[in-house]
């Protein structure tokens, strides 16, 4: 079946700090990938997409790279805000499977 | 304007009570959706609909209906509800392949808190 693993939270970082939030998947074909983020009180947005091998989505100073060798599509970010603070969901999109990581909720310190 | 409207914000009802939740959108959208957040477990899908005449059961169905009264409404009902329905609830959109390519973007209402004693 098709599955998303996320590294568990929360993470807490200082402004500024390097922030990667891991997220692996198994899908039976080649779904899209998802970051969502949802701030509190709202419902989830979506961040950045990828939809085949080698994609790169970028959004917001954030990054993640479609690897299908490694079914990974790891969120990155070189100095984090405030304001990023978040619950951060990764997710996966394959015909009509519709497959959310458990969320990682992200905290950063002035 | 929000695209996507849900009602209610929160609600806390018994068990055995029947509950709707309603969903409205405004983005022209043909493709709806029905989640349930709980903690540490993500978002689960429920029931979703690619158009007025077709709906479809998702991962934890069980215990829910839906009615997709029109294009921009689709309701979600608890027949008879139970404690461990108490969560978060998320309506969803997305455009259909005639219309986007960029069909599997979906767009979420700010959710709708369940709490069932």
């Amino acid at each position: 079946g098709n599955s998303v693993t996320q590294m568990e939270g929360p993470v807490t970082l200082s402004e500024e700090a390097f922030l990667t939030i891991n997220c692996t998947y198994t899908a039976t074909g080649y779904p899209s990938l998802f970051w969502y983020v949802q701030y509190p009180g709202e419902g989830l947005q979506l961040l950045l997409k990828a939809t085949k091998a080698d994609d790169k989505g970028s959004n917001k100073g954030f990054e993640a790279t479609y690897r299908k060798e490694t079914t990974s599509f790891h969120l990155e970010k070189g100095s984090v805000q405030v304001s990023d603070s978040a619950v951060y969901f990764c997710a996966l999109i394959y015909g009509q499977n519709f497959v959310f990581g458990p969320g990682t909720r992200l905290s950063v310190l002035p | 304007d929000a695209d996507v409207t849900q009602t209610p914000r929160n609600r806390i009802t018994k068990t055995g009570k029947r509950i709707m939740l309603e969903c409205s959108q405004t983005k022209g959208h043909d493709r709806m959706y029905w989640y349930r957040q709980d903690p540490g477990l993500g978002l689960r899908l429920i029931y979703y609909s690619f158009d007025v005449k077709d709906i479809n059961k998702g991962e934890i169905s069980d215990g829910y209906s839906v009615s997709r009264q029109a294009q921009a409404k689709f309701s979600l009902s608890l027949e008879s509800a139970i404690p461990n329905q108490t969560a978060l609830y998320f309506c969803a959109t997305s455009d259909s392949p005639e219309v986007s390519p960029y069909t599997d973007t979906q767009y979420f209402g700010p959710g709708t808190r369940l709490t069932v004693l």
